[in-house]
């Protein structure tokens, strides 16, 4: 069974910086394409970020581009989302993601980041 | 990028009834359309992908249609796990990366 664990997410002030992690179990994990959705408090979701399989190429929305880094490392089954110069409107519930062919078919429990001052 | 709009916004529906749920994209994405479900403090989950296809483990009373700008997600018998909200999302552009969802349709209890 997939499993996806989200960790990381913590109040955080404007202009700040932190790094959410997804531990992944339950598939090969280097076998897949990753990503980060996130969902602001009351509202929809939001694609934020891509990762393939072996790291080589990365993908991010334009809300994000510049200012967050997706990255894996397969050797420990792991994602991560840095988050540079965060913004109030960065807050949301961060989901960890498996995709395949191209719809996400497994999802993490999401952890959640509040930028505030 | 594609926008993609779902109506209603909620649908009100008794138990045992049929929902129809509707999600229209700005331009075509084939058959590249994924609907997901998510009930209140839980994570989505995928339904449907390939615009029609059930994922694994899911009821044979949802089925989704559609092509190209319009697509449908019914759920022929309402049961009361059914209510929550649906989202769709298209995955038709490659590159750059487009994922982009629908705003979300809330299937409440009439």
């Amino acid at each position: 069974e997939v499993h996806l664990v989200e960790s990381g997410g913590v109040v955080v002030q404007p202009g700040g910086s932190l790094r959410l992690s997804c531990a992944a179990s339950g598939f090969t994990f280097d076998d897949y394409t990753m990503h980060w959705v996130r969902q602001a408090p009351g509202k929809g979701l939001e694609w934020v970020s891509l990762i393939t399989w072996d790291g080589g190429s990365t993908f991010y929305a334009d809300s994000v581009k510049g200012r967050f880094t997706i990255s894996r490392d397969n050797s420990r089954n792991s994602l991560y989302l840095r988050m540079n110069s965060v913004r109030t409107d960065d807050s949301a519930l961060y989901y960890c993601t498996k995709e395949r062919l191209r719809y996400f078919d497994s999802w993490g429990q999401g952890t959640r980041v509040t930028v505030s001052s | 990028e594609i926008v993609m709009t779902q109506s209603p916004a909620t649908l009100s529906v008794s138990p045992g009834e049929r929902a129809t749920l509707s999600c229209r994209a700005s331009q075509s994405v084939s058959s590249n359309l994924a609907w997901y479900q998510q009930k209140p403090g839980q994570a989505p989950r995928l339904l449907i992908y390939g615009a029609s296809t059930r994922a694994t483990g899911i009821p044979a009373r949802f089925s989704g249609s559609g092509s190209g700008t319009e697509f449908t997600l019914t759920i022929s018998s309402l049961q009361s796990e059914d209510f929550a909200v649906y989202y769709c999302q298209q995955y038709n552009n490659w590159p750059p990366a487009s994922y982009t969802f629908g705003q979300g349709t809330k299937l409440e209890i009439k």
